[in-house]
């Protein structure tokens, strides 16, 4: 049973558009939601996370929306650029910390 | 901010040969380390769970046997692969989690492993 559900698999933007990427997640228990971003041959790389008791957190160019109730979460690429071209995967947190689940990822490609 | 060094970060063996990967915290203190293995174009599957001092906890599935996972200290843990088989080539991927900061999960570099 797939914890974390993450769409689209694959995303094309031009530059300087707008990314969307949305997960939702089924358990309760979790209350902690990172976001992860992946280049080829690395390994993921923190970008941004959010706690359940915030609507949205902004770094930068990029957003977290969070809506506990429908219990969704999405994230904003402002300004895309082609350097933002990687595979980006949302996750949830359980409450003691311990387990990190991931959705299946989203690869984007920022077109010039 | 806390960081967690891989290595290798690439290994080709032959089969039926054992390779061991480091995955080392370097400014904290972890007292669980996580071991994932990535598929191409795929999310990563996590294969165990391991705590310093004890035994590594392995999910459904995944042969301890095959996969051995040993956490001496709060800043080491290795992955021995043994008796590789190329079925287990994959892209093998640790993460530690920082006991000072509770949802603090830092991820290594990633070892991609060719068995031929």
């Amino acid at each position: 049973q797939q914890q974390v559900k993450q769409s689209p698999q694959s995303l094309i933007v031009q530059k300087g558009g707008i990314s969307i990427i949305n997960c939702a997640y089924e358990n309760t228990a979790f209350d902690y939601f990172p976001w992860y971003q992946q280049f080829p041959g690395k390994g993921p790389a923190l970008l941004i996370a959010i706690r359940p008791d915030v609507s949205e957190k902004k770094e930068g160019r990029f957003t977290i929306s969070f809506n506990k109730s429908a219990k969704q979460f999405s994230l904003h690429i402002m300004d895309s650029q082609p350097g933002d071209s990687a595979t980006y995967f949302c996750a949830a947190v359980n409450q003691a910390g311990t387990a990190l689940i991931f959705g299946k990822g989203t690869t984007l490609s920022v077109s010039s | 901010g806390a960081v967690v060094s891989q290595h290798p970060s690439r290994v080709i063996c032959k089969s039926g040969t054992s390779v061991k990967i480091e995955c080392r915290s370097l400014d904290f203190q972890a007292t669980t380390m996580f071991w994932y293995r990535q598929f191409p174009k795929k999310s990563l599957m996590l294969m165990a769970t391991s705590n310093e001092g004890s035994k590594a906890t392995y999910e459904q599935g995944v042969e301890k046997d095959k996969f051995l996972i040993n956490h001496a200290s709060l800043t080491l843990s290795t992955l021995t692969v043994t008796s590789a088989h190329p079925e287990d080539s994959s892209f093998y991927i640790c993460s530690a989690r920082d006991s000072l900061r509770n949802y603090g999960y830092t991820f290594g570099s990633g070892t991609r492993l060719t068995v031929v």
